[in-house]
């Protein structure tokens, strides 16, 4: 069984411009989460990704966007990057809709210059 | 509305010595708990869980957690620390119902003194 992972596992990017971060989850799981970890801080929730469709957000602008594929992988993006969107991203997979199961990525550490 | 709040940013224990590491939560319905443990530079893994079953939890490397609904707590301990507890705890309230957003605390750092 193939847990989730996460790519990459480091990027660099200035100010401005735009990236793109992705995420496969668990075997036999269609729920994905996305987080923010700033250094220092608990995780953020950004949404969430339920059978391709967008199933809940957290406190964070409509330059966080996200896609889900019908392998239920995952990816974020985020437009316009600031510099106080550095931080660790992780991507957690769920069955079923059930995040109590949820299980983290390794994360992608970005960092905005 | 839902949040958790870890008492102690750093924690410091001696080798062998209890871990306690305290987590308060409020909810508006009866919530759903979890401990998660980070090492460096890596992702969460799932200590334990609290989904309205048996209040005290057992999970996985010894830690358990006990449910206190009067006290709104849900703290983690261990019985006897080890070098490689030495990591980032987070606690997490999830609600009930659709379960679909986490809300996680600061999280606490465990030091274990040889």
């Amino acid at each position: 069984e193939t847990g989730v992972t996460q790519s990459p596992t480091h990027l660099i990017k200035t100010r401005g411009q735009q990236v793109t971060l992705r995420c496969s989850s668990q075997s036999g799981h269609n729920t994905v989460s996305w987080y923010q970890q700033a250094l220092g801080q608990g995780p953020q929730f950004i949404f969430q990704y339920y059978r391709e469709e967008e199933n809940g957000r957290g406190n964070f602008p409509p330059r966080f966007s996200g896609l889900q594929f019908p392998n239920y992988s995952s990816e974020l993006n985020v437009n316009a990057l600031e510099l106080d969107d550095s931080a660790l991203y992780l991507c957690a997979s769920s069955p079923g809709g059930l995040t109590y199961e949820q299980y983290f990525g390794p994360g992608t550490r970005l960092t905005v210059t | 509305a839902q949040s958790v709040t870890q008492l102690g940013s750093h924690v410091s224990v001696s080798e062998g010595a209890l871990v306690l590491l305290r987590c308060n939560y409020s909810s508006s319905v009866p919530p759903y708990l979890f401990w998660y443990v980070q090492y460096p530079n890596q992702g969460l893994q799932l200590l334990l869980k609290y989904t309205s079953a048996a209040t005290l939890v057992k999970g996985i490397n010894g830690f358990e957690a006990e449910f206190k609904k009067s006290e709104t707590s849900f703290h983690l301990t261990k019985p006897s620390a080890h070098m490689s507890d030495a990591a980032e705890y987070f606690c997490a309230v999830s609600r009930t119902n659709t379960g679909n957003q986490f809300y996680f605390g600061t999280g606490t750092s465990l030091t274990v003194i040889p």
